[in-house]
């Protein structure tokens, strides 16, 4: 059974950094890429970053550039994002997916697992 | 960046038909995914593929795309329907994933 698990959330002051793990079984995430999601309190879904399996290609959304980072352990079946300089607008339950166009070979994302999402709360 | 519009809700009831849009600019050129939300949740793969159903979905569940328009349609609606519904597709001149606003389904 496919399984994406969600851990590192909390709460973290404006300005401070967290570090989500998403740990894969039931597949081998190296023939697959990977995705981060969140989702604000009430509010849709918003993509925040894609690393492909081989991790040589990696997109952020333009509300998270430079300040995540995106990686993954292939070895350990498990998907990361650092979060630094975070904000109170990141305030979100993320949620890492697995990317199934991307065993056909091609970059057009779309989500066929994931995880039950990990609770970030950044607040003073 | 690529703009994905849909209604904030629609109302159905029981046993009727259901469309909920998703427009675009030139929607019909690319491929567009479908989520259902439950409250408390994760989003669920409902259509890929403008209209494949992934294994598991009822048949129920279909949709469509073209021009500037992707069509969600749940036929004989059923209680159980009622979520939040995103559609999805690539940005590929921003290399973006990028979901609408979502839709809330509501079964009366």
């Amino acid at each position: 059974e496919v399984q994406l698990v969600e851990s590192g959330g909390g709460l973290v002051q404006p300005g401070g950094s967290l570090r989500l793990s998403c740990a894969a079984s039931g597949f081998s995430i190296n023939t697959y890429s990977m995705n981060w999601v969140r989702q604000a309190p009430g509010k849709g879904l918003e993509w925040i970053s894609y690393i492909s399996g081989s991790s040589s290609t990696i997109y952020y959304a333009d509300s998270v550039k430079g300040r995540f980072t995106i990686s993954r352990e292939n070895a350990e079946n498990s998907l990361y994002l650092q979060m630094d300089s975070l904000r109170a607008e990141d305030t979100a339950v993320y949620y890492c997916a697995r990317d199934r166009s991307s065993i056909f070979g091609v970059v057009i994302p779309y989500f066929d697992y994931w995880g039950q999402g990990a609770l970030v709360t950044v607040s003073s | 960046s690529y703009v994905l519009t849909q209604p904030p809700s629609v109302s159905v009831a029981p046993g009727k038909t259901a469309r909920i849009t998703c427009g675009g600019n030139n929607i019909g050129s690319k491929s567009v995914h479908w989520y259902q939300q439950r409250p408390g949740q994760a989003p669920v793969l409902v259509i890929n593929y403008d209209s494949d159903r992934p294994s598991g979905i009822p048949e129920r569940f279909s949709g469509s795309n073209s021009g500037n328009t992707a069509t969600l349609t749940i036929s004989r609606v059923e209680a159980g329907d009622e979520a939040d519904y995103y559609c999805q597709v690539w940005d590929g001149n921003n290399d973006h994933v990028v979901f609408g606003g979502g839709t809330k389904l509501t079964v009366l």
